[in-house]
């Protein structure tokens, strides 16, 4: 198994561009997230998805859309990317029953590091 | 206040020596914690659950304090290999029954040899 594989590793992009991050898991996990990890910070959590077709927002989703049409799939849409966006970007899965306390270990892509100028 | 707040380091400990880091969170109906690695430049990896027994993986041992809201990571007889960033992860219940994972800044150890 590849586990999480993210697209592209490295980016640069000039203010008011839009780019798509993939992303793909191979272990049929229900729960798929985007996190971005700025400099001294915790990782905050942008958008997350329960299964196909269901997303929904997390700590920090302004400026970023996504879509989720198969279990694998999960890319993250930047349009009119900012340099307040500059961040290493992970995606990550998960299996869970979504109960309280049923946490399960995220397994996480090797992350894409994005720069806006 | 930070809801997980963490030493953001470096630690810096010679080889073979003992350390021991905390993480403190604010929210007393924090339910699930765990400590994760992530190496320079990489994705978090997770190294441990925390029970509130406290639990041991070889060198590493995990404890909890709900009491004082903490937890800790002590790492016995370091090994360079252990130089990482150590994020701290509690997860609080939301309204619809699902939990939200809350991420500490992480703390930096470095073996020296």
């Amino acid at each position: 198994n590849a586990g999480v594989t993210q697209t592209p590793k490295f980016r640069i992009l000039k203010i008011g561009q839009s780019m798509t991050l993939q992303c793909t898991q191979d272990m049929n996990h229900n729960y798929m997230y985007w996190y971005r990890q700025d400099p001294g910070m915790g990782l905050k959590l942008i958008y997350y998805s329960v299964g196909a077709g269901i997303t929904d927002k997390g700590e920090v989703p302004n400026g970023y859309n996504v879509s989720r049409s198969t279990t694998e799939d999960f890319p993250l849409r930047l349009e009119l990317a900012a340099p307040s966006q500059t961040s290493v970007y992970f995606c990550a899965s998960s299996y869970s029953t979504g109960l309280a306390g049923g946490y399960n270990e995220q397994f996480f892509g090797p992350g894409t590091r994005l720069t806006v100028l | 206040r930070k809801e997980v707040e963490q030493d953001p380091g470096p630690f810096n400990v010679p080889e073979g020596a003992t350390v021991a880091f905390n993480c403190t969170y604010s929210n007393s109906a924090s339910q699930s914690f765990f400590w994760y690695r992530q190496d320079c430049r990489k994705e978090p990896k997770l190294l441990m659950s925390v029970y509130s027994s406290g639990n041991e993986d070889g060198r590493f041992t995990a404890q909890l304090n709900r009491a004082s809201q903490y937890i800790s990571l002590l790492i016995r007889d370091s090994k360079l290999s252990d130089s990482a960033t150590y994020l701290c992860v509690v997860t609080l219940p939301d309204k619809d029954s699902n939990y939200q994972l809350i991420w500490g800044a992480g703390t930096k150890l470095i073996i020296k040899p």
